[in-house]
């Protein structure tokens, strides 16, 4: 098993550029998550899904939009970057909202200049 | 929204030293979890405690849940060099749909 697996590792966007982050799971979880994590802070949720077929706004939600393509796939969204958006995120999964556990992606290290 | 205050936000330790790091809140929670995150990886879950009071061990490892709710503690005895990483903790509440807040981690270097 894979686990919690994130494309690409690493990328550089100018200001106003698009891209989508994705996230895959392998391990049958309902529950998905995106989060971004900036020097010195802990993770903040940007969006989640309970279940496939839902998603809700996090904390952060502004500038980001997701789709949970099908049970395995969570995709992150940046429409038009900023430098503000410059992270890393974390796509994370659990077997459902309430599990106590989340497994994490390896991270995407995007950088907006 | 809520928050949870991580200290110390950093450490440099020999190998060999005990380290603790704690976790406060102004919010009670129901259950208390701490992450480790190694270098360019997403955290892991190193300990889960259910219950005020609760003290849970994990190898060299040791976490406990406060009596108040609003607090935990973890403490590594020992220290090596893998030790190195980000320590999260984390608090979930039941009233929050089972979604976790996250402190900002403390940073633990370990000198050999």
């Amino acid at each position: 098993n894979a686990g919690v697996t994130q494309t690409p590792k690493f990328q550089v966007l100018k200001t106003g550029q698009s891209m989508t982050l994705q996230c895959a799971q392998d391990m049958n979880h309902n529950s998905m998550y995106w989060y971004r994590q900036d020097p010195g802070m802990g993770l903040r949720l940007i969006y989640y899904s309970a279940s496939e077929g839902t998603t809700d706004k996090g904390e952060v939600p502004n500038g980001y939009n997701v789709s949970r393509l099908n049970k395995r796939e969570f995709s992150l969204r940046l429409e038009s970057a900023a430098p503000s958006q410059t992270s890393v995120y974390f796509c994370a999964s659990s077997v459902y909202m309430s599990s106590i556990e989340q497994f994490f992606g390896p991270g995407t290290r995007l950088t907006v200049l | 929204g809520q928050q949870l205050n991580q200290s110390p936000q950093s450490m440099f330790i020999q190998e060999g030293e005990d380290v603790s790091m704690n976790c406060t809140s102004s919010s009670i929670f129901n259950t208390w979890l701490w992450y480790k995150q190694d270098p360019g990886e997403g955290p892991v879950l190193l300990i889960a405690l259910y219950k005020a009071g609760e003290l849970t061990s994990n190898g060299r490892l040791t976490a406990q849940f406060g009596i108040t709710r609003k607090d935990s503690f973890l403490n590594i005895s020992a220290s090596i060099p893998s030790d190195v990483g980000i320590y999260f903790c984390a608090g979930q509440q039941s009233t929050n749909a089972g979604k976790s807040t996250f402190g900002d981690g403390t940073t633990l270097t370990v000198k050999p």
